[in-house]
């Protein structure tokens, strides 16, 4: 079984700033999937950036970057010019490869981040 | 707007009770996942559904039932509900992107057992 590890609790930066997330996880399998979702005020789950385990470039959305450090496996986020929009709970989810068998979500604990004006 | 719908969006009832709750996939998806956000228990799976077959199950109670419909549309039964079956349940459907599955959710629907 697979598991997902967000050691920050809680975080905060100021409007413009940039900010780290960090995610660690368990798991034998090889191929698989990692994604950031975060979850707002309203509750709303909003899927954030995606990376795959084979594609060693990290991936980027805009001033949304990761970095994926496999075989520490290790899913940190980066945030960059932080806005106030950006205040939310972040998840840290880990997928296995498509296959017959599901494709599941298994997430971490969360980390909830505010921004600062 | 992830294209997902959850209805109801709140839903309030009483111990022992039976609660449906309905899911429509983004259109022509044909997976639809259903996870359960409760305070101790953070997000976790509960079931898949592929194109009307369970796919793959997880931490899903006897109490719990789901099915999805030919038209795609998938239910959450609930059953003999206790204090501790309160939470946010999100459904969610998948989109194959650049080879990745990848998942979008609803807004959720919040059920509160009193």
């Amino acid at each position: 079984a697979q598991t997902v590890t967000q050691s920050q609790p809680e975080m905060s930066v100021q409007e413009a700033e940039t900010v780290t997330l960090s995610c660690t996880y368990d798991t034998s399998e090889n191929n698989y999937y990692l994604f950031w979702y975060k979850q707002p005020p309203s509750r709303q789950m909003i899927l954030v950036i995606r990376q795959e385990a084979y594609k060693q470039q990290n991936a980027t959305e805009n001033r949304f970057s990761v970095n994926f450090q496999k075989a520490a496996k290790s899913f940190s986020l980066k945030i960059s010019d932080s806005q106030l929009g950006d205040t939310a709970m972040y998840f840290c989810a880990f997928m296995k490869r498509l296959n017959n068998a599901g494709n599941m979500l298994t997430f971490g604990g969360g980390t909830r981040l505010m921004v600062k004006p | 707007d992830s294209g997902v719908t959850q209805t109801p969006k709140h839903l309030i009832t009483a111990t022992g009770q039976r609660v449906t709750l309905r899911c429509s996939p983004r259109s022509g998806d044909l997976s639809v996942y259903w996870y359960q956000q409760s305070l101790d228990q953070g997000l976790q799976f509960l079931i898949q559904y592929y194109n009307g077959e369970e796919r793959a199950k997880g931490n899903i109670l006897e109490r719990f039932s789901a099915q999805q419909f030919p038209d795609l549309h998938s239910e959450l039964n609930l059953s003999s509900l206790e204090l501790g079956d309160s939470a946010l349940y999100f459904c969610a459907s998948s989109v194959r992107l650049a080879g990745v599955d990848t998942q979008y959710f609803g807004p959720g629907t919040r059920l509160t057992v009193l």
